[in-house]
């Protein structure tokens, strides 16, 4: 069974240039969260969809946006990057309420 | 809301000792709890969890955690350290009302001595 797929693995954008980062779940999870994981912060919760419908949202600016398409893929997209968008994405699926989450490798995204 | 505090950001340990990596939560509904494993340039792994049933919650790779509410506490131990345990180590809250949106806490690097 194929795990939580993220791509691309690394990517390096200009500031004020935009990025999609891209998710494929576990085949059968309808639930897909966002994570961006820095030194300084953490891991931080960026937003949820479930059934192609944001469920939960974190405490990111307007620039950080996603979507869910019906086959539960998962892109996530971030306009007018700045240096402080340097970080580790992660993508997780879970299967049901309550059920752990299994994360993508990630994605290293650097601003320059 | 929910937060969790992991005490002491680096923990060393020498190879063959018991592993204590603490956990503490703040919830005030009752809690999912899990630990994660994170080695370098990798995703999260799952540990662990407690959802309800018994307190006292068993893993892979030797792990345990117990579920003390009196404590609010979510301890992660495993008597005897191996080399390959070194890794970051990530405790996790979610609830009934949060759907899957996690709340971890800012992670234990764990050290181990040959």
């Amino acid at each position: 069974k194929a795990g939580v797929t993220q791509t691309p693995r690394y990517l390096i954008k200009t500031r004020g240039q935009q990025v999609t980062l891209s998710c494929s779940p576990i085949s059968g999870h309808r639930s897909v969260s966002w994570y961006q994981q820095t030194p300084g912060q953490g891991l931080q919760f960026l937003f949820e969809y479930f059934s192609e419908t944001q469920r939960n949202k974190g405490n990111f600016p307007g620039r950080f946006s996603g979507r869910q398409f019906s086959n539960s893929r998962s892109e996530m997209n971030v306009s007018t990057l700045e240096l402080g968008d340097s970080a580790l994405y992660l993508c997780a699926s879970s299967l049901a309420d309550r059920a752990e989450a299994f994360f993508g490798q990630g994605t290293r995204l650097t601003v320059v | 809301a929910q937060s969790v505090t992991q005490l002491g950001s680096h923990v060393s340990v020498s190879e063959g000792a018991l592993v204590l990596l603490r956990c503490n939560y703040s919830s005030s509904v009752p809690p999912y709890l899990f630990w994660y494993v994170q080695y370098p340039n990798q995703g999260l792994q799952l540990l662990l969890k407690y959802t309800t049933g018994a307190t006292l919650v068993k893993g892979i790779n030797g792990f345990e955690a117990e579920f003390k509410k009196s404590e609010t506490s979510f301890h992660l131990t495993k008597p005897s350290a191996h080399m390959s345990d070194a890794a970051e180590y990530f405790c996790a809250v979610s609830d009934d009302f949060t759907g899957n949106q996690f709340y971890f806490g800012t992670g234990t690097s764990l050290t181990v001595i040959p």
